[in-house]
């Protein structure tokens, strides 16, 4: 089975500083790998996926990923953050045939300080 | 248009009571997902529909736990003599196909479950 690893529960940065968030996964194969954002009291927003092909992944709001097999992993990042960023990210693996079944980190809090 | 919507958004409940939680996918989607996200935890995937079927129920923690979709649209999960361990934030998803390889899941702002 599928699992997620986010090592940072907590992530403080200041507004117009780079953002990068770590999220680890173990998969015997290549996986299907997401990330989404929860804002207070809103549900989860996927924020990019990453199915195959280009191991850089472009997503919305400005954020990008980047997948390396060698490492296992798929780190989100962001150049410049943006108060409204603050929120909880939420890494994500899927399998492939079968992959209805999300496992999902236990997330990672931006905190956004002026 | 309309995104996924539940209710009730907050649930208090006494210990022992049966609870009901509703999902309303968005419309022409065909799979439906329910998730559980405790405090401090990831998601915890819980079942999954195509239509009316459920063809996975594998994630369900407890038999106190079901549920049920009707019309291939509206989803009602439903605990049974509730249990303080079974507060959390019950999220519900939905996706046009099976498959995030075929369809993105658009998740609801979820049920918050609290069990006195």
């Amino acid at each position: 089975a599928q699992s997620v690893t986010q090592p940072d529960i907590h992530i403080t940065v200041s507004e117009g500083a780079s953002l990068e968030l770590r999220c680890n996964y173990s998969y015997g194969a290549t996986p299907y790998l997401f990330w989404y954002v929860q804002s207070p009291g809103q549900g989860l927003q996927l924020l990019l996926k990453y199915f195959s092909g280009d191991t850089l992944v472009q997503g919305i709001k400005g954020f990008e990923a980047e997948f390396k097999r060698s490492q296992s992993s798929f780190n989100l990042r962001k150049p410049s953050v943006h108060w409204s960023d603050a929120a909880e990210y939420f890494c994500a693996v899927g399998a492939r045939g079968g992959d209805y079944k999300l496992s999902f980190g236990a997330g990672t809090t931006v905190t956004v300080r002026a | 248009g309309a995104g996924v919507s539940q209710s009730p958004s907050n649930k208090v409940t006494e210990k022992g009571k049966d609870v009901e939680l509703r999902c309303d996918p968005i419309s022409g989607h065909t799979a439906l997902y329910w998730y559980r996200q405790s405090l401090g935890q990831g998601l915890e995937f819980l079942i999954y529909f195509q239509g009316n079927s459920a063809p996975d129920k594998s994630g369900l923690p407890s038999d106190r736990f079901s549920a049920e979709r009707t019309g291939g649209s509206v989803s009602t999960l439903t605990i049974q003599r509730t249990q303080q361990e079974d507060s959390a934030v019950y999220l519900c998803a939905s996706s046009f196909a099976s498959g995030p390889s075929t369809d993105t899941q658009y998740f609801g702002p979820g049920t918050r479950l609290t069990v006195l």
